[in-house]
């Protein structure tokens, strides 16, 4: 069962251009995270927002979480070749439940 | 620096065959999950462990079971191999306090 679901599922941009990545989930939650995979390997932690938060920064990127639309969304600015990823979200409690991921592609 | 490790990067192995994935973190977490990941589906949680010889059933639990007999590894076990387990399988250890997981590099599995 998929509680999150993200938006758009590939995403082509520019090195220097923004890039944002919308997140969709089904019931109530405490927190949201979003992860990184590079292609081929494990997926790295990026950022957890809590229910009582509306938005949170930590270096290049910006999550902001709307709980009456139960939507977040991970802005990353000036992007990078290296940010070429798959981002994904994930809700729940130790037992996280992911979403299907966007594929960002960065062009240098 | 907090390390994940899987025994193996790639496998292939043939139909029928048992298959053992292993996965160590050296975190001291308490809880340790195996997902598999397809094409189009994401992470789907095959099983997870919040504890030493503790196990439960994720959302697709067939055809697998696991062992956890000391808290630092968690096993997957792939009793008779079938072509439809051919995925990439990915560990990862949370503690009991953070939600926050740590995975693994994952293991390639093909099913010959």
């Amino acid at each position: 069962s998929q509680q999150g679901e993200e938006d758009p599922q590939a995403l082509s941009i520019q090195e220097g251009e923004n890039a944002t990545m919308n997140c969709s989930y089904k019931t109530s939650i405490n927190n949201l995270q979003w992860y990184r995979q590079n292609s081929g390997r494990g997926l790295v932690h990026l950022i957890l927002i809590r229910s009582n938060e509306r938005e949170k920064h930590s270096g290049r990127l910006r999550v902001t979480l709307d709980t009456s639309k139960k939507s977040s969304s991970l802005l990353i600015t000036a992007s990078r070749a290296a940010d070429t990823a798959s981002y994904f979200c994930a809700t729940g409690g130790n037992k996280l439940v992911f979403g299907a991921g966007t594929i960002l592609r960065v062009k240098s | 620096d907090v390390k994940v490790t899987q025994s193996s990067r790639y496998l292939v192995k043939r139909t029928g065959e048992k298959v053992f994935l292993e996965c160590v973190q050296d975190m001291d977490h308490e809880n340790m999950f195996w997902y598999r990941q397809d094409p189009g589906l994401g992470l789907r949680l095959i099983y997870f462990s919040y504890d030493v010889k503790m196990k439960e059933k994720g959302d697709i639990p067939e055809g697998y079971s696991v062992s956890r007999e000391k808290k630092e590894r968690f096993s997957l076990i792939l009793e008779s191999a079938s072509t439809n387990q051919t995925s990439m399988y990915l560990c990862a250890s949370s503690s009991r306090n953070y939600n926050e997981q740590f995975f693994g590099p994952g293991t390639r599995l093909t099913v010959l």
